[in-house]
């Protein structure tokens, strides 16, 4: 069964250095998606992706968040300067056309901002 | 604004018997509903949704949820839970309307399914 792939699975960063996680998501999947759970807190929505522009995005996502599509199977999120509260588990989702249609998440990457 | 609110965080249960894990949402438009599972070191696994129709929605391993509008609920059931059903359930609606796909989590509810 096809899945959405995370790399790395544990990132360990210093503050105010900038970090790019990587998603491979579904290969027929047209949106694609970064959400983030802070420990102890809801899973929360970042950023919507669709057609090589964001469609929908939080006001989490300001501007020191970045999202990318670099080639045909990668979906990359970069927080350029980190912060402490910027610890997260970030989830990456991919999804079919239709606003129905199921996301399917990646197993998430463990960010550690020192 | 839509938001979830799972009303247990940790839900004990012995091996065989019943569960039920609430939800209750709150929005001012149309929804769909969804129940997602996540097992340890694993993402997000989607359980069941509801879209439209019957409200009584039935899932993967057993669980089943229904709908209930006049009371904004979408509570998940097992009549039966086994050790491997352990994990950390998610609530989540999303807007039905075209244009927004994003969605919005309660805080979880940790089953643990005791031998």
């Amino acid at each position: 069964e096809p899945e959405v792939t995370q790399t790395p699975s544990h990132q360990v960063t210093q503050m105010g250095q900038e970090v790019i996680l990587r998603c491979v998501p579904i290969s027929n999947h047209l949106y694609f998606y970064w959400y983030r759970q802070i420990l102890g807190q809801k899973v929360e929505f970042l950023v919507s992706f669709y057609n090589n522009e964001i469609s929908e995005k939080s006001e989490i996502f300001d501007d020191q968040f970045s999202v990318e599509r670099p080639d045909g199977s990668n979906f990359t999120l970069k927080i350029r300067s980190t912060k402490l509260e910027d610890s997260a588990m970030y989830f990456c989702a991919s999804s079919g056309e239709g606003v129905a249609d199921t996301q399917y998440f990646g197993p998430g990457t463990r960010l550690t901002v020192l | 604004a839509q938001s979830v609110t799972q009303l247990d965080s940790q839900v004990p249960v012995f091996e065989e018997a019943p569960v039920e894990l609430r939800c209750n949402y709150s929005s001012s438009v149309s929804v769909y509903l969804f129940w997602y599972v996540q097992y340890p070191n694993q993402g997000l696994q989607l359980l069941l949704k509801y879209l439209s129709g019957s409200t009584l929605v039935k899932g993967i391993n057993g669980f089943e949820a229904e709908f209930n509008k006049s009371q904004t609920s979408f509570h998940l059931r097992k009549p039966s839970v086994h050790i491997s059903d352990t994990a950390e359930y998610f609530c989540a609606v999303s807007n039905s309307g075209a244009g927004s796909y994003q969605l919005t989590f309660g805080k979880g509810t940790k089953l643990s399914v005791i031998p």
